[in-house]
């Protein structure tokens, strides 16, 4: 199956703004759901949809899609923001593929 | 609330089974696919495929056809993912995720997103020699 990419890694000073995107012929979907995940812990959904965050996770987090490029943004990166960051997106079938990963670093 | 459990480590020698639990709990377990996903050392999330435990349907990836199975136990709410013939580069930890989904509308229509709400602890597999 084809690979949906996203930067390896970024780097944010802390309080400031970084943008993360998934990129991939193979999107499947409108919208991707976004997952955070810190070193030993399970995934942990931060967005989902059109710029949905499940409860408990902070309005700094945001989602937008511009013609096939989902992304995430973080406003106002904080320390506890550093961790790896993956999107997903689905086809008709049910069949995920998730991007390759993002590591976020907060100076 | 919802809770995802699973079963503990295992360490498998290259050409045996394994077979992981995951057990539900919170919500209707038949209401909501259970798929499983897998992240080895150092790499990146990669989906091996769904359970609908209300049918017992399933759909693989490609990947893992012929080597993977999906099962349930509704009178526990349980289910298992089972991995045959396993290599040393089966070595991951194991979760299973709940999905969940939502519509948006987009352009004048409503879209759907699938997403995985609840997550397992995760099942470190080791295989080895």
């Amino acid at each position: 199956s084809s690979e949906v990419t996203q930067d390896p890694a970024v780097s944010v000073a802390l309080g400031q703004t970084v943008r993360i995107t998934c990129q991939g012929d193979s999107l499947r979907s409108y919208f991707v759901s976004w997952y955070q995940q810190k070193p030993g812990q399970a995934p942990v959904l931060v967005i989902y949809g059109n710029d949905n965050r499940p409860s408990g996770i902070p309005d700094r987090f945001s989602g937008s899609s511009s013609g096939n490029t989902p992304s995430l943004t973080i406003t106002g990166a904080q320390a506890e923001d550093e961790a790896d960051y993956y999107c997903d997106s689905r086809d008709s079938s049910g069949c995920h593929v998730f991007g390759t990963g993002t590591k976020v670093t907060v100076l | 609330q919802v809770q995802l459990v699973q079963s503990g480590a295992e360490v498998k020698k290259p050409g045996a089974s394994v077979k992981v639990s995951c057990k539900a709990s919170g919500y209707i377990f038949t209401d909501y696919f259970l798929h499983w996903v897998r992240q080895a050392p150092g790499q990146g999330l990669e989906w091996m495929g769904w359970l609908n435990p209300n049918s017992g349907g399933t759909n693989y990836a490609q990947k893992f056809q012929g080597r993977v199975t999906m099962t349930r136990d509704t009178s526990i709410s349980t289910a298992y993912l089972e991995l045959t013939s396993l290599r040393c580069d089966d070595t991951a930890l194991y979760y299973c995720a709940r999905e969940a989904h939502h519509y948006d509308l987009w352009s004048g229509s409503y879209v759907a997103t699938y997403y995985f709400d609840n997550w397992g602890q995760g099942t470190l597999v080791t295989v080895s020699s």
